[in-house]
């Protein structure tokens, strides 16, 4: 059973933040909000994690509420080479389970 | 990037042969993965090794066996290959489980089975 929830797809304009929401009421207080994405047909690509803080890095920044309930993975500067599938995933250990994602549309 | 690479990286064959698909990393991770992706399903976790000779099934594991005799390799083997197994093959790896860890993935092997 999907541990997230995801919006099948969102459009972003390009220069601007994207803003992706993710819904994991059941997690676990051990458990990480993991976020990758795929570009076409590419294998996944690793983007973020964190536990209760938020985090950025030099792709993105991951917002977790306070309940850790849900959390939004923000692309600060979207371009176009940003668009592809976005998983948010929520472990505890080392067995991801991809869900169907979001498909991000970055357009010019 | 790290350094997976997976082998083939596209295959036809024919159903009842046997395949072999082959995963190789340069990081010396301790963790190593088999996934598979259909449209539909996203990634199903296969199999998994978490060291030399340690493996165990993941999700979707009948029809596959794996081995890994060697930190750097993880092979993925399809006894008799059925139609279902058509799909999208990745191998992932991680340097340590408890889930504060990142996975790497491979470009993917797409098999053929007719």
């Amino acid at each position: 059973d999907a541990k997230t929830t995801q919006p099948p797809s969102m459009d972003c304009a390009e220069g601007r933040a994207a803003n992706l929401p993710c819904n994991h009421s059941t997690i676990s207080g051990n458990e990480y909000v993991y976020w990758y994405r795929q570009i076409h047909s590419q294998g996944p690509q690793y983007i973020i994690h964190g536990l209760k803080n938020n985090e950025t890095n030099e792709m993105a920044s991951l917002i977790i509420t306070e309940d850790r309930k849900s959390s939004t993975l923000i692309l600060p500067h979207a371009t176009l080479r940003d668009t592809a599938v976005y998983y948010c995933i929520v472990e505890g250990d080392y067995k991801l389970s991809f869900g169907a994602g979001t498909t991000v549309t970055v357009r010019a | 990037d790290a350094g997976i690479t997976q082998s083939p990286r596209h295959k036809v064959t024919e159903t009842g042969t046997p395949v072999t698909l082959r995963c190789h990393q340069t990081e010396n991770h301790r963790y190593m993965y088999w996934y598979r992706q259909d449209p539909g399903h996203g990634l199903r976790l296969i199999h998994y090794s978490y060291g030399v000779k340690d493996t165990d099934k993941g999700e979707v594991s009948d029809g596959y066996s794996v081995s890994r005799s060697k930190t750097e390799d993880f092979l993925l083997t399809l006894e008799s290959a059925t139609s279902s197994q058509t799909s999208v093959y990745f191998c992932a790896i991680s340097e340590s489980v408890g889930g504060n860890t990142e996975a790497f993935f491979g470009q993917g092997t797409r098999l053929t089975v007719v």
